[in-house]
């Protein structure tokens, strides 16, 4: 089955603690993404990468990093979370972006919170 | 910039209502338009898309089409279920990035 799937689903930690969350989808897609979703402000990207060793900032990266040193996997890092890190968290993924937007398929999200 | 704008909710119906979320953005150039649906404790579905102007999107009962004269997406649907209860997020999508930008989403509450 093509999914995108995410671990854990589910974290409660303390503030600077660092922290992992995975990404990994198994349709060959190139272009990944990470969103956080907060009440009244949908979704925001955090960072995306193109493809393999490339990545860049998105809209809200500022305490986050991320890496993509294979194609499937594309973990989240938080170095030393802070409380309002707390959200839920999505990855996304599609096909190249050359061209028109290619559809975006997601995570079943990650329920982050910090204390 | 690019920008996605969606009614408040919560929105409340009652079964078999007609159901109409607003949404209207801000974009250069020809985005393709998009609704997801989050059910409860899960993550996000795509609803329906349209890549083009007068493009209409429909799925499960739902529609929307997009309008360029006023730069609108709404959806709509003629009969709703407590089945579709549920958060609803309009988005927008660019080529070159591949980036989605969403409104921050309307909850629909539908009662039996």
């Amino acid at each position: 089955e093509a999914q995108v799937t995410q671990n854990p689903r589910y974290l409660i930690t303390v503030t600077g603690k660092k922290l992992t969350v995975t990404c990994s989808q198994n349709m060959n897609h190139e272009y990944m993404s990470w969103y956080r979703q907060d009440p009244g402000l949908g979704l925001r990207q955090i960072y995306y990468s193109m493809n393999v060793e490339v990545t860049d900032k998105g809209d809200v990266p500022e305490g986050y990093k991320v890496s993509r040193k294979e194609k499937r996997n594309f973990p989240l890092i938080l170095e030393s979370p802070s409380p309002n890190q707390t959200s839920l968290y999505f990855c996304a993924s599609s096909l190249s972006v050359a061209g028109n937007y290619n559809e975006q398929f997601f995570g079943p999200g990650t329920r982050l919170t910090v204390l | 910039g690019n920008s996605v704008t969606q009614m408040e909710g919560p929105v409340t119906l009652s079964e078999e209502a007609f159901l109409t979320i607003n949404c209207t953005y801000t974009a250069t150039g020809y985005p393709s338009l998009f609704w997801y649906v989050q059910y409860p404790g899960e993550g996000l579905q795509l609803l329906l898309k349209a890549t083009k102007a007068d493009d209409k999107g429909s799925n499960k009962g739902f529609e929307a089409t997009y309008r360029k004269e006023t730069t609108s997406f709404h959806l709509e649907k003629g009969s709703v279920q407590v089945s579709d209860s549920a958060v609803y997020f309009c988005a927008l999508g660019r080529g070159g990035y591949n980036k989605l930008i969403f409104g921050a989403g309307t909850r629909l509450a539908v009662h039996p």
